[in-house]
């Protein structure tokens, strides 16, 4: 069973521009959370998405946004982009999430903003 | 005073020592998880738990409910143990709030 999938792996962007990261869950997984990490804040919970609905929000502000598909892929958008966003954005899927199954993570993607 | 909080930050041990990594967490979880990170970011999922003990190899994790407190044990250390570990409690709806990290290293 192929495991969880983020692209691209690596992306440089400059301040102002938007980014867009995917990834694609475990196949039959449908719960797909978002994750940043950082030397400064550690790791920090971005959204879940359950079923194509957003069903929890970390304490981001609008310009991060994410959405999924039916086939349970997922993407998030980060629109103008600030210094402070250069992180490892780490997405991890699960079968049902919320307490029931373990959540399995990808590679990451490592974004520098200059 | 964050919501997980581990000790210690750091932990040097000699290879066979018996290692003890803590988190105490203040919020109501489903579960309580146990990730391990290695150098380039990868994270893996050790274990995750509601109640009571699992073990999986050499790895040990213990949770008590009542003192909102888990530990994470390794026993018969080895160099490839060295990574960091992350405890991380679980709230509504999968989203996880992570402790700060152990940073692990195992010495031959």
């Amino acid at each position: 069973k192929a495991g969880v999938t983020q692209t691209p792996r690596y992306l440089i962007k400059t301040r102002g521009q938007q980014v867009t990261l995917s990834c694609s869950p475990i196949s039959g997984h449908r719960s797909v959370s978002w994750y940043q990490q950082t030397p400064g804040q550690g790791l920090q919970f971005l959204f879940e998405y359950f079923s194509e609905t957003q069903r929890n929000k970390g304490n981001f502000p609008g310009r991060f946004s994410g959405r999924q598909f039916s086939n349970s892929r997922s993407e998030m958008n980060v629109s103008t982009l600030e210094l402070g966003d250069s992180a490892l954005y780490l997405c991890a899927s699960s079968l049902v999430g919320t307490g029931v199954n373990e959540q399995y993570f990808g590679p990451g993607t490592r974004l520098t903003v200059t | 005073k964050n919501e997980v909080e581990q000790s210690p930050q750091n932990l040097t041990a000699q290879e066979g020592e018996f290692i003890t990594i803590n988190c105490s967490y203040s919020v109501g979880i489903s579960a309580l998880h146990w990730l391990q990170q290695h150098p380039g970011g990868g994270i893996v999922s050790l274990f995750m738990l509601s109640s009571g003990k699992k073990k999986h190899g050499r790895l040990i994790a213990t949770i008590n409910i009542q003192e909102k407190h888990s530990s994470l044990h390794i026993t018969a250390s080895h160099p490839r143990d060295s990574a960091v570990y992350i405890c991380a409690a679980e709230t509504s709806g999968s989203r996880l709030t992570f402790g700060e990290g152990t940073q692990l290293t195992v010495n031959p």
